[in-house]
């Protein structure tokens, strides 16, 4: 089981429309949640982090987590086509050293 | 802003070759970290230091090795290069341990390995 999971899309939304990016985690340990925003040919750039169950507002994003249910999830509202790119879904797993685990990104495309 | 900054956006290198790629950040990080990128995988770690002279392997070590003997400056070195190595090699550095986390990555450098 891979330790943190998301569909690989592409999402495709309609401008305007609420975009919602799921991730999944298998360690139950795992303390703090991040999503990063990767743009076509560039490096990723942290956007949300949440470290405490229930939801995370900035902006026209919200953060989501449920600990017990072992998911995270990140709504995009009012989305924009520069919203288009990969999320990438990462958690703290606490092992010996903190370590960042990486899920292999969603792919979100907004259509004008 | 944090910059990091890695030396080549793009590098082509032959089978056998030994290959260094160089980051280096200015906001006097002590974390420092360097992924590899690949389509359908993500973002997997390579090795990460936490402070100057010290190493730690990640998720998938074998073939490279690191240097930090600077505080600003962290090398990955591919000592042999292979065709399986071609990728994307992300650099980033985070602050203090407790904010370790929160990862400032730099623009990668895309490696060919003919």
């Amino acid at each position: 089981q891979k330790e943190v999971e998301q569909n690989s899309g592409p999402l495709s939304v309609p401008e305007g429309a609420i975009a919602s990016l799921n991730c999944t985690y298998s360690d139950r340990g795992s303390q703090s949640f991040f999503w990063y925003r990767q743009y076509s040919g560039k490096s990723p750039e942290l956007i949300m982090f949440i470290y405490s169950n229930g939801d995370k507002e900035d902006g026209r994003f919200t953060a989501q987590l449920n600990k017990a249910s072992q998911y995270v999830s990140l709504l995009i509202r009012d989305s924009q086509p520069s919203d288009s790119a990969t999320y990438l879904c990462a958690v703290n797993a606490k092992t010996s050293y903190d370590k960042v685990i990486f899920g292999p990104g969603t792919s979100l495309s907004v259509i004008p | 802003d944090v910059k990091v900054t890695q030396s080549s956006r793009y590098l082509v290198k032959r089978t056998g070759e030994k290959v260094f790629l160089e980051c280096v950040q200015d906001m006097d990080h002590e974390n420092m970290f360097w992924y590899r990128q690949d389509p359908g995988l993500g973002l997997r770690l390579i090795y990460f230091s936490y402070d100057v002279k010290m190493k730690e392997k990640g998720d998938i070590p074998e073939g490279y090795s690191v240097s930090r003997e600077k505080k600003e400056r962290f090398s990955l070195i591919l000592e042999s290069a292979s065709t399986n190595q071609t990728s994307m090699y992300l650099c980033a550095s985070s602050p203090p341990r407790q904010t370790a986390e929160k990862l400032f990555f730099g623009s990668g450098t895309q490696l060919s390995v003919l």
